[in-house]
């Protein structure tokens, strides 16, 4: 099952800009979790943001929550070229697994 | 550095002839994943182990098996690979107890090519 669908499904933008992406989901969760993926690699965690929480930072990115709107968003501040990768969504499905959205394809140009 | 290991990182096989795919990882964790992503798309769970305990995800086809024979290794069975499985898969761990809440660890993937 799908939980999480994400927009834009690709972005591009130049070096220094600001990039935002969208995540929405369906049902209720415990938390919500963003991943990033390199061409041809695996995902690597970048932030969780629990339920209650409405906001969080972590170095260049901020991530918010509207658990009303059943809604998150990524931001990427001051993009860097090693930023162009996808990037994912996820939210816990039940108490073991998570379920990740289509992603977002980012490219920053130099 | 603790890590998820995957081997091979290409692997190539003709139709309908079995592989096996690797996963091990040094974190200790008691859960493990296996993932099939295709092009473009998300990452698909198969299956997951909690400790020994298997679970197959209800529209994983029979064709992909699962053996964990300790904590740290993982395996994934295709028993006749067809065209429509090539894909990258992905193995992750994470700590149990409530995974929820906590981050998956990813090994680098396996990229199958079906012949």
């Amino acid at each position: 099952s799908q939980q999480g669908e994400e927009d834009p499904q690709a972005l591009s933008i130049q070096e220094g800009e600001n990039a935002t992406m969208n995540c929405s989901y369906k049902t209720s969760i415990n938390n919500l979790q963003w991943y990033r993926q390199n061409s041809g690699r695996g995902l690597v965690h970048l932030i969780l943001i629990r339920s209650n929480e409405r906001e969080k930072h972590s170095g260049r990115l901020r991530v918010t929550l509207d658990t009303s709107k059943k809604s998150s968003s990524l931001l990427i501040t001051a993009s860097r070229a090693a930023d162009t990768a996808s990037y994912f969504c996820a939210t816990d499905e039940g108490a073991q697994k998570l379920v990740f959205g289509q992603g977002t394809r980012l490219t920053i140009n130099p | 550095d603790a890590m998820v290991i995957q081997n091979p990182r290409y692997q190539v096989t003709q139709f309908g002839k079995p592989v096996t795919l690797s996963c091990s990882q040094t974190l200790n964790h008691n859960v493990m994943y296996w993932y099939q992503q295709k092009s473009s798309q998300a990452p698909k769970l198969l299956f997951h182990y909690y400790d020994k305990d298997f679970n197959n995800e209800a529209d994983t086809p029979d064709n992909f098996q699962s053996r964990r024979p300790n904590t740290s290794f993982c395996f994934l069975d295709i028993r006749s690979p067809g065209l429509g499985d090539a894909a990258m898969y992905l193995c992750a761990t994470v700590d149990g107890g409530r995974v929820a809440y906590n981050e998956q660890f990813f090994g680098p993937g396996t990229r199958l090519t079906v012949l």
